[in-house]
């Protein structure tokens, strides 16, 4: 039973090109949550999703980030024209479908974007 | 004003220790979590509260929502146990966690 997997581990982006880190939820998961961990920093929640549907995304700065978590096929973070302040440590989080805000979440291992 | 407040920040323990890291909190939560950040900056995810207390192994976590408190406990300590231990609250009227920010904790041999 494989945990919650996120790819790459490690993405080095030049300023001004596109970043997508992928999710991957935990078998029979339908919630996904991003968090950034920028250096020296603690984590942020960024946008909360379900499969099709984003509940909240608070979090997201209002410019060049997206998420997405489509009907099939892994949770998508989109970073349109990087800056060297998104250098930043991504977590992605699982929770099981239960109606119930809250649930216990089972964290990736988070990909590591630097931008030169 | 951050919404979670952690004490203490940093934290060495001798092996052995019985070590406590506090979590008070100003919003309105439905859940209250607290996570285990090792070295190598995976997370884990130690406990989910909304009421009571929690035992698993030797960490204990306990939680008073009249007073917005949260304490994590580690009976015995182990230089495993050394990592950055995070608080975080899920606020009950909106979908919106927030997160203390670490208490970083060192088990001495």
């Amino acid at each position: 039973n494989a945990g919650v997997m996120q790819n790459p581990r490690h993405l080095v982006r030049r300023r001004g090109q596109e970043a997508r880190l992928r999710c991957s939820p935990m078998k029979g998961h339908s919630h996904v949550y991003w968090y950034r961990q920028l250096p020296e920093e603690g984590l942020k929640f960024m946008v909360y999703l379900q499969k099709e549907n984003i509940i909240d995304e608070s979090g997201m700065p209002k410019e060049r980030f997206s998420a997405e978590f489509p009907k099939e096929g892994p949770s998508i973070l989109r970073i349109q024209q990087v800056v060297r302040g998104d250098s930043a440590a991504y977590f992605c989080a699982s929770s099981p479908f239960q109606g119930n805000l809250g649930d216990t979440q089972y964290f990736g291992p988070g990909t590591r974007l630097t931008v030169l | 004003k951050n919404e979670v407040e952690q004490s203490p920040q940093n934290l060495t323990a001798q092996e052995g220790e019985f070590i406590t890291i506090n979590c008070s909190y100003s919003v309105g939560i439905s859940a209250l979590h607290w996570l285990q950040q090792h070295p190598g900056g995976g997370i884990v995810s130690l406990f989910m509260l909304s009421s009571g207390k929690k035992k698993h192994g030797r960490l204990i976590a306990t939680i008073n929502i009249q007073e917005k408190h949260s304490s994590l406990h580690i009976t015995a300590s182990h230089p495993r146990d050394s990592a950055v231990y995070i608080c975080a609250v899920y606020e009950d009227t909106g979908n919106q966690f927030y997160f203390g920010t670490g208490t970083s904790l060192t088990v001495i041999p």
